[in-house]
């Protein structure tokens, strides 16, 4: 069993669009995250939520907002995108010292 | 802050061969982890091993090690006798000792392994 799934795995969208990224773990985590991953491969954290409490990177457009139906899953969805936005984009859940794992990435494009 | 760096943007091994990938760090916390991530090209992020800095013991997995060196702050990951399928991005990332905490990541080491 895929213990983070995310999907779509590719997402091809035009500028203008709205779309979301769906993420599931089944681990129990109470932790989950979005992170970003640019053309140049640097990875950055985008979202951390634990617990219902959001902690926002302040640096990420307001068109991007994570909802959290419940401690299992964790969305992302993402308003008027724009060019810049393509980017790969990984879901992570943590819990216990150590342990904190991604999704297999959404590579997000926009056209 | 956090920041971490890995100076050594591509690197090439003879398969069977030790190889070093370098990481340095620089936080205020006085207890963080420091985790290292393999990205082949399919695209997905690998956990591969996680030393906590109070870890009196350097972390080993399998052909991974982790050599942990406090006093430099450094955390390089060695991996012993490289495979054709070692070959991929590694990323070396650090967090607050605490589950429920951001990563920072450094910026990569492509590992090219040569036949």
């Amino acid at each position: 069993d895929t213990a983070v799934s995310q999907t779509p795995k590719y997402l091809v969208t035009q500028m203008g669009n709205d779309k979301s990224i769906k993420c599931e773990q089944n681990l129990g985590h109470d932790t989950m995250y979005w992170y970003k991953q640019d053309s140049k491969k640097f990875l950055k954290i985008m979202f951390s939520y634990n617990n219902k409490e959001l902690i926002i990177n302040e640096t990420v457009p307001n068109r991007f907002s994570p909802k959290s139906p419940d401690k299992a899953h964790l969305n992302l969805h993402i308003n008027s995108l724009e060019l810049g936005d393509s980017a790969v984009y990984f879901c992570a859940s943590s819990q216990v010292q150590g342990v904190y794992l991604f999704g297999q990435g959404t590579r997000l494009t926009v056209v | 802050a956090q920041k971490i760096t890995q100076t050594q943007p591509g690197m090439f091994v003879q398969e069977k061969e030790a190889v070093t990938l370098d990481c340095t760090y620089d936080t205020s916390d006085p207890s963080y982890g420091l985790f290292w991530y393999k990205q082949p090209s399919s695209g997905e992020m690998i956990f591969l091993i996680y030393q906590g800095s109070y870890d009196q013991q350097n972390a080993t997995e399998g052909r991974y090690s982790l050599n942990f060196q406090k006093a430099r702050k450094s955390a390089n990951l060695v991996i012993s006798a490289s495979q054709l399928g070692d070959s991929a991005m590694y990323f070396c990332a650090m967090g607050p000792k605490n589950a429920g905490n951001m990563l920072t990541f450094g910026g990569g080491t492509r590992l090219m392994v040569k036949p």
